[in-house]
């Protein structure tokens, strides 16, 4: 049973930021939001995860509101590679298995 | 560091043979995990080693599937009769015990079954 909701689609302009969202109403206290990314023909990948406060790395920012109920996935600087298609994954703490759902296609153009 | 490696990167059988698939985790990884995406449908957990023992094989879809990590080393995923609506790719991950980014899956490219 799919626990996010995400679009199906979007389109992003090479250079400009990518705003990805997530919806995860049902989200329970021990529950952590992951956010992986399939580029075609390769396995997932892992960007980022957070449990309520924001978080960045070197690929991504995470913004989850305050109730934990939506989060966004922000690529910076889009380019080209960054085509791929983005799972926002809720997962229990302790338990690493993760359950992807259809994902958000982000097509990065020129 | 080599990542997680799976092979065949590709094979096709034909209905009611046998196939094997093998995943190499990344070195010094316990945990490993397979996945597999049925044509159409979203990539689905199998089950879940840490070393040698089975964790979680709630995933697994039938007998039909039998999974091993002798030594807890690498991991071979056998299909046996194998069926038209197995065809799809299978996923590895391995995963370091612990907290960190670090600890996270790292997925290998897939091994693309196709039955027909």
């Amino acid at each position: 049973d799919a626990k996010t909701t995400q679009p199906t689609s979007m389109d992003c302009a090479e250079g400009r930021a990518a705003n990805l969202p997530c919806n995860h109403s049902t989200i329970s206290g021990n529950e952590y939001v992951y956010w992986y990314r399939q580029i075609h023909s390769q396995g997932p990948q892992y960007i980022i995860h957070g449990l309520k406060n924001n978080e960045t790395n070197e690929m991504a920012s995470l913004i989850i509101t305050e109730d934990r109920k939506s989060s966004t996935l922000i690529l910076p600087h889009a380019t080209l590679r960054d085509t791929a298609v983005y799972y926002c994954i809720v997962r229990v703490r302790n338990d690493y298995k993760l359950s992807f759902g259809a994902g958000t296609t982000v097509t990065v153009r020129a | 560091e080599a990542g997680v490696t799976q092979f065949p990167s590709h094979s096709v059988i034909e209905k009611g043979q046998t196939v094997t698939l093998r995943c190499d985790p990344i070195s010094g990884h316990d945990n490993l995990y397979w996945y597999r995406r049925v044509m159409g449908k979203e990539i689905k957990f199998l089950l879940h080693f840490v070393k040698e023992s089975k964790q979680d094989e709630s995933g697994m879809p039938n007998n039909r599937f039998l999974a091993e990590r002798t030594g807890g080393t690498y991991s071979t995923l056998k299909v046996q009769p194998a069926e038209l609506e197995d065809s799809g790719v299978y996923f590895c991950a391995s995963r370091q015990s612990g907290r960190g980014t670090y600890n996270e899956q790292f997925f290998g490219p897939g091994t693309r079954l196709t039955v027909l």
